[in-house]
């Protein structure tokens, strides 16, 4: 079964770092997202993406977050300068279509120390 | 805004102990009302997709219930692999992000 996949599992890293977090979203999905959950909090919408551009974002996802689809099968989540703020599990998500079912993958847990 | 409550918070069961969760939401114009399962440290799982109030779905010992401002998920003979956190989301904002409820903890004990 087609399955949306994550890398780093886990990301440590020095306030102030750029972290890139990496997803190969399901193969035949158009539309991306990426979500966060700080510990013991609800999931959050960071932002969407579809045809190479973003098409939603909150306000959690200022400038110093970037998304990309550098290549036909991953999609990366850069955050430029990181705080001790942005320690949170990050969740990739695909749909097919517009108001598909969204799928997410295993989550990437960032540690900004 | 959209609003997505969750109750409740907890829920301890005996295995066989049959419950319901709640999903209360308020969003202008549902496009659908989506169930979930986390597990610890791990991503949400898709359970169910309800489109129109008065649909059911069922998977296994879930049933997801959807009415006009509600959503039910119904546990029948639970079963200590069933213990999580269920989650439900819609999409809101004339968009496709997903706004999340604070989900229920389920504990299924022997």
């Amino acid at each position: 079964e087609p399955e949306v996949t994550q890398t780093p599992s886990h990301q440590v890293t020095q306030m102030g770092q750029e972290v890139i977090l990496r997803c190969v979203p399901i193969s035949n999905h158009l539309y991306f997202y990426w979500y966060r959950q700080i510990l013991g909090q609800k999931v959050e919408f960071l932002v969407s993406f579809y045809n190479n551009e973003i098409s939603e974002k909150s306000e959690i996802f200022d400038d110093q977050f970037s998304v990309e689809r550098p290549d036909g099968s991953n999609f990366t989540l850069k955050i430029r300068s990181t705080k001790l703020e942005d320690s949170a599990m990050y969740f990739c998500a695909s749909s097919e279509d517009f108001a598909g079912t969204q799928y997410f993958g295993p989550g990437t847990r960032l540690l900004v120390l | 805004e959209d609003q997505v409550t969750q109750s409740p918070e907890a829920l301890r069961l005996q295995e066989g102990e049959s419950s319901s969760l709640n999903c209360s939401y308020t969003v202008s114009g549902l496009r659908g009302l989506f169930w979930y399962r986390q597990d610890p440290g791990k991503g949400p799982e898709f359970l169910f997709t309800l489109y129109s109030a008065g649909e059911e779905k069922e998977k296994e010992r879930l049933k997801a219930t959807l009415t006009k401002k509600e959503s039910f998920l119904h546990i029948t003979a639970p079963k200590p692999e069933d213990s999580a956190t269920y989650l439900c989301a819609v999409p809101g904002g004339g968009g496709n992000k997903l706004t999340f409820g604070t989900g229920t903890q389920l504990k299924v004990e022997l």
